[in-house]
């Protein structure tokens, strides 16, 4: 069965340092992917994805993300992080074969010290 | 501009109640998802919607559950004989496309069943 697995519960990171977070997944044909990130009392926001093409891919907010097939991986880095980027975040994979089945990773509560 | 609305956003019901959960999605999106979100999880798929059609509820956790989007535009999750268990995040999304989603989601609706 497809699965999306993001090790790290939580990560601090100082402002202006930079972030990586990682996402592993396991689906049996190309993978849509997706990145989103919720802050407290929001709705999921999309930050990035990728269908197809080049596998690194860029998004909103001066996050990017690269796709790598050998590694099942598709981790989300930004060069330097500001102090809003605390939230958590979410990789998601999609949809299962033969559904419209998005699945999501358990989440990475990602803190920003001053 | 309008983004994915839903009502209410909190609800308390007692155990044993029927509650109804509300999502306006964004006007001319074909797909709809809900999706329910435990505290300290990622979202898991409920159901999907192309337009009133009800494509996949292979997530629904029950028969208590039920969905229906009848002029394929809002969307209403109903509950009936809430547990316990019911009390989660539930969270609707909608996406222009037929076949991939980015999904837009709403603020979501907080669940207490006492």
């Amino acid at each position: 069965a497809q699965s999306v697995t993001q090790p790290d519960i939580h990560i601090t990171v100082s402002e202006g340092a930079s972030l990586e977070l990682r996402c592993n997944y396991s689906y049996g044909a190309t993978p849509y992917l997706f990145w989103y990130v919720q802050s407290p009392g929001q709705g999921l926001q999309l930050l990035l994805k990728y269908f197809s093409g080049d596998t690194l891919v860029q998004g909103i907010k001066g996050f990017e993300a690269e796709f790598k097939r050998s590694q099942s991986s598709f981790n989300l880095r930004k060069p330097s992080v500001h102090w809003s980027d605390a939230a958590e975040y979410f990789c998601a994979v999609g949809p299962d074969s033969g559904t419209y089945k998005y699945i999501f990773g358990t989440g990475t509560r990602l803190k920003v010290l001053a | 501009g309008a983004g994915v609305s839903q009502s209410p956003r909190y609800k308390v019901a007692k155990r044993g109640q029927d509650v109804a959960l509300r999502c306006d999605p964004i006007s001319g999106h074909v797909s709809l998802f809900w999706y329910q979100q435990a505290l300290g999880q990622g979202p898991e798929f409920l159901t999907y919607f192309q337009n009133e059609a009800q494509l996949d509820k292979s997530g629904l956790p029950s028969d208590r559950f039920f969905a229906e989007r009848p002029e394929g535009s809002v969307s209403t999750l109903k509950i009936q004989r809430t547990q316990q268990e019911d009390s989660a995040v539930y969270l609707c999304a909608s996406s222009l496309g037929r076949e991939i989603h980015e999904q837009y989601f709403g603020p979501g609706t907080r669940l207490t069943v006492t």
